[in-house]
């Protein structure tokens, strides 16, 4: 079956560090990936997404690429601030398989960041 | 406008209780969804309508029942729960359920079951 894997957290990085969150994820045929941000309190929000291969998604500073070789959708930022502390979920989407339509996201198990000043 | 919202924010109930979640967006979607989240845990999916028709159901216990009434609302009712139901429950949206549909949550109502 479909599944994500993220790095294990928690993160801690001071303020204008540069951030990685690796995520790989296992498919079968061509899924959509997605970042989505978490902040205490709230629900979830896109942060970004890529739909093929070697498609670049990018939002706020936060950049991730889209690679079928590696079968990986890593999340990276230049230089991280304090309100970027949250938890982040990487995310495939396949949403036409075997010929049905099925409307599951699987989520990785999430990455908690504490970013301080 | 990718806006989701979700009535009540909080909600407290007992076991012995009839509630309900209210969950609306007004972006054309035809396709709607709830999840549960326990806490330090991903979203767990729950059901999913597609066209107003029940698609999936992930074997949830028939003590929540969902509801769609047209395409714009789906509601969570909520009978005899437990006190392990208690979480924040999610409602999503996405223009459709092919593989390009962006799927946009709501800030979701946290649910205590006393």
């Amino acid at each position: 079956g479909d599944s994500v894997t993220q790095m294990e957290g928690p993160v801690t990085l001071s303020e204008e560090a540069f951030l990685t969150i690796n995520c790989t994820y296992t498919a079968t045929g061509y899924p959509s990936l997605f970042w989505y941000v978490q902040y205490p309190g709230e629900g979830l929000q896109l942060l970004l997404k890529a739909t093929k291969a070697d498609d670049k998604g990018s939002n706020k500073g936060f950049e991730a690429t889209y690679r079928k070789e590696t079968t990986s959708f890593h999340l990276e930022k230049g230089s991280v601030q304090v309100s970027d502390s949250a938890v982040y979920f990487c995310a495939l989407f396949r949403g036409y398989a075997g010929g049905t339509s099925y409307g599951k996201l699987t989520f990785g198990q999430g990455t908690i960041l504490t970013v301080h000043p | 406008d990718t806006e989701v919202t979700q009535t009540p924010k909080h909600l407290v109930m007992g076991m012995t209780n009839k509630k309900s979640l209210k969950c609306e967006q007004h972006m054309g979607h035809r396709a709607m969804y709830w999840y549960k989240q326990k806490a330090k845990k991903p979203p767990e999916l729950m059901f999913v309508y597609s066209y107003e028709k029940l698609s999936i159901n992930e074997s949830v216990p028939s003590r929540f029942s969902p509801e769609c009434p047209n395409s714009s609302l789906l509601n969570l009712h909520l009978h005899a729960l437990q006190p392990e139901d208690s979480a924040l429950y999610l409602c999503a949206s996405s223009p459709g359920t092919g593989v390009g549909d962006t799927q946009y949550f709501g800030p979701g109502t946290r649910l205590t079951v006393l």
